[in-house]
């Protein structure tokens, strides 16, 4: 049984790049949630999909956006990259919106230089 | 509003126990959590709490959960060197939305 996978698992982009980052579920999970975790901090929620639909939101701006698939894959895309957008990027799946267990993927470590 | 506190570091040796402390501010968590993150690596669930409980064990891990205090710990029996990592407290916020503090660097001495 698969659990949460994410690639890529490193990235290096320049400033005002555009990224796109994915994650796929733990089997029998339809709920993605997507979070930042800066280096030396506890993750921070950025987004949550269920459904293909965004679900609730955290403090984030519009320059994060995010999609999930039928399949209840997910993306989550950071447009204008700044150097303060560089952290490991975390996806969470669980079932349902409301899911009691979040199993985490590995995560993306994104440096923006 | 929201926020998780954790004490950043705790040093303890092989064999003893470790206790690593959180609070929290959001009455209205349905479920606490702690995960360990080892380096470079996400974020794996150790345990979790619903907040009607005040202790739940499982193997080697203890949880306590005072809520008037909006306290949570998690005792770590034997604690070995295999279990030097990043401990994360997390309260379940609203449509399952994770709340986590800073997390609680745990080194173990041999």
């Amino acid at each position: 049984d698969a659990g949460v996978t994410q690639s890529p698992t490193h990235l290096i982009k320049t400033r005002g790049q555009q990224v796109t980052l994915r994650c796929s579920p733990k089997s029998g999970h339809d709920t993605v949630s997507w979070y930042q975790q800066a280096l030396g901090q506890g993750p921070q929620f950025i987004f949550q999909y269920y459904e293909e639909e965004e679900r609730q939101r955290g403090n984030f701006p519009d320059r994060f956006s995010g999609h999930q698939f039928p399949n209840y894959s997910s993306e989550l895309n950071v447009n204008a990259l700044l150097l303060g957008d560089s952290a490991l990027y975390l996806c969470a799946s669980s079932l349902g919106s409301r899911g009691t267990e979040a199993f985490f993927g590995q995560g993306t470590r994104l440096t923006v230089v | 509003g929201e926020d998780v506190e954790q004490s950043l570091f705790l040093s303890v040796r092989e064999g003893d126990s470790s206790v690593i402390n959180c609070t929290y501010t959001d009455s209205s968590s349905t479920y606490l959590y702690w995960y360990k993150q080892e380096p470079g690596a996400g974020l794996q669930l150790l345990t979790y709490i619903f907040s009607n409980m005040d202790m739940k064990q499982d193997q080697r891990l203890t949880v306590l959960l005072n809520k008037k205090d909006k306290h949570l710990s998690l005792r770590i029996a034997d604690t070995q060197t295999g279990d030097s990592a990043i401990y994360f407290c997390a309260e379940g916020g609203q449509g399952g939305k994770l709340i986590f503090g800073q997390g609680t660097e745990l080194s173990v001495k041999p």
